[in-house]
Parts: C-alpha cells; structure tokens; sequence
C-alpha cells in the first residue's frame, strides 16, 4: 500500500510568488490534514478536509488556502510567499473525521522563499 | 483549546542507558495521544497510540508510554536506547472534533 505522497519535495520561490503543493493520500484514506513545520514554531496546523470539505482550519492568513477533490487528493496555496513562510509543509491523511486513529504524514515539502 | 507540553527541549543520553520523554496535556473529557519521531529530512512516523484500553501502550522500536489521567501525562519511555534513535519526538492529541496538536518537540541525542 502506498504511503502519502507529496510533490514536490523541494521548493525555491521568490518572495511575492504564489506556490501550490500538492497531497496524494493513502488508498481509501479521506482526510487530509496540513502542518507547517519551522525551527521556532515548531507543527502548526493550517487546515483538514474531508469529503472535499473544510473542516478545520488554523490561525494563519488569508494568503494560505487550500482544497481537497472528488479522489481525496489535496493541494494548499500560498500567494503571495514572505520569507518567513519557509518551512517544512507536512500532509497527514486520515481514514475518516473527526480523527478516532493514527494520521499518517508524508515526507513533507520543503519551500525556500529567497 | 487543547494543548501539549513537552518539557524538555532536548535530551542527551548515553547509548544503553534509558529514557524519558515527558509529555503533557490540557485536560479534556476524552483524548487521544500519540507519539511521533521524525528523523532528519523526512515526515512523521507514529510510535505509538492511545486511544482507549490499557493505560501501558507499546509501540515500535522498544518504545512504551504509559497515559495518566490524573496527571495528565503521556511520558514517553525506552529501557535501553541505540544511537539509530537520535531523532525528534513529538507528543500530539486529539479531542473531539480538534485537528491533532502537537507539542513542540524534544530532541533525543544518543552518545556512543
């Protein structure tokens, strides 16, 4: 059975770009949860789907969005990228919501905003 | 809001010797925990789970943590570590309808 896949693994951008990450869950999975990781803030949630839904989403601005299809898959935008928004961009996927088991992480992107 | 505490930042122990992660969280009527390693560049790998049942929950690699409701705790704990668990751990839990939270990390670094 296949793992979460995240594409890419690697990112440079230039502040003022938009990126776009995407999240292929595991087979049968229909949550998906995103997670930035950085140094000083360590895991902080952005936001969860299920059934192509929002279900949850974290304290962070307008510039991060994102959407689940009709297959689960997920992506996550930033517009406009800082530079404080390098990080380590982790996806969970979840059999279903609310979370009654283990999440499952893929190995995450990582964006370089220079 | 739920929330985890890890209190220690970083722990540093000779190879052989056991351990200690110590977690905590904010009380709820019912929660989930769970524990994380991440090894350099990668995601997240589960170790272990509670979920309901018996307080004592083992996991991968020799790990074992026990879940104390008066205490709020979920320590983390390994009679005997190798240098292959140097990594970061993550204590995280989940109530109710919440996203899974996560507490800040520690550090296990094992010395030869």
């Amino acid at each position: 059975k296949a793992g979460v896949t995240q594409t890419p693994r690697y990112l440079i951008k230039t502040r003022g770009q938009q990126v776009t990450l995407s999240c292929s869950p595991i087979s049968g999975h229909r949550s998906v949860s995103w997670y930035q990781q950085t140094p000083g803030q360590g895991l902080q949630f952005l936001f969860e789907y299920f059934s192509e839904t929002q279900r949850n989403k974290g304290n962070f601005p307008g510039r991060f969005s994102g959407r689940q299809f009709s297959n689960s898959r997920s992506e996550m935008n930033v517009s406009t990228l800082e530079l404080g928004d390098s990080a380590l961009y982790l996806c969970a996927s979840s059999l279903g919501w609310p979370l009654n088991t283990e999440a499952f992480f893929g190995q995450g992107t990582r964006l370089t905003v220079v | 809001a739920q929330s985890v505490t890890q209190l220690d930042s970083q722990v540093p122990v000779f190879e052989e010797a056991p351990v200690e992660l110590r977690c905590n969280y904010s009380s709820s009527v019912s929660v989930y925990l769970f524990w994380y390693v991440q090894y350099p560049n990668q995601g997240l790998q589960l170790l272990l789970k509670y979920l309901s049942g018996s307080t004592l929950v083992k996991g991968i690699n020799g790990f074992e943590a026990e879940f104390n409701k008066s205490q709020t705790s979920f320590h983390l704990r390994k009679p005997s570590v190798h240098i292959s668990d140097t990594a970061e751990y993550f204590c995280a839990v989940i109530s109710g309808n919440t996203p899974l939270v996560f507490g800040k990390g520690t550090r296990l670094s094992v010395i030869a």
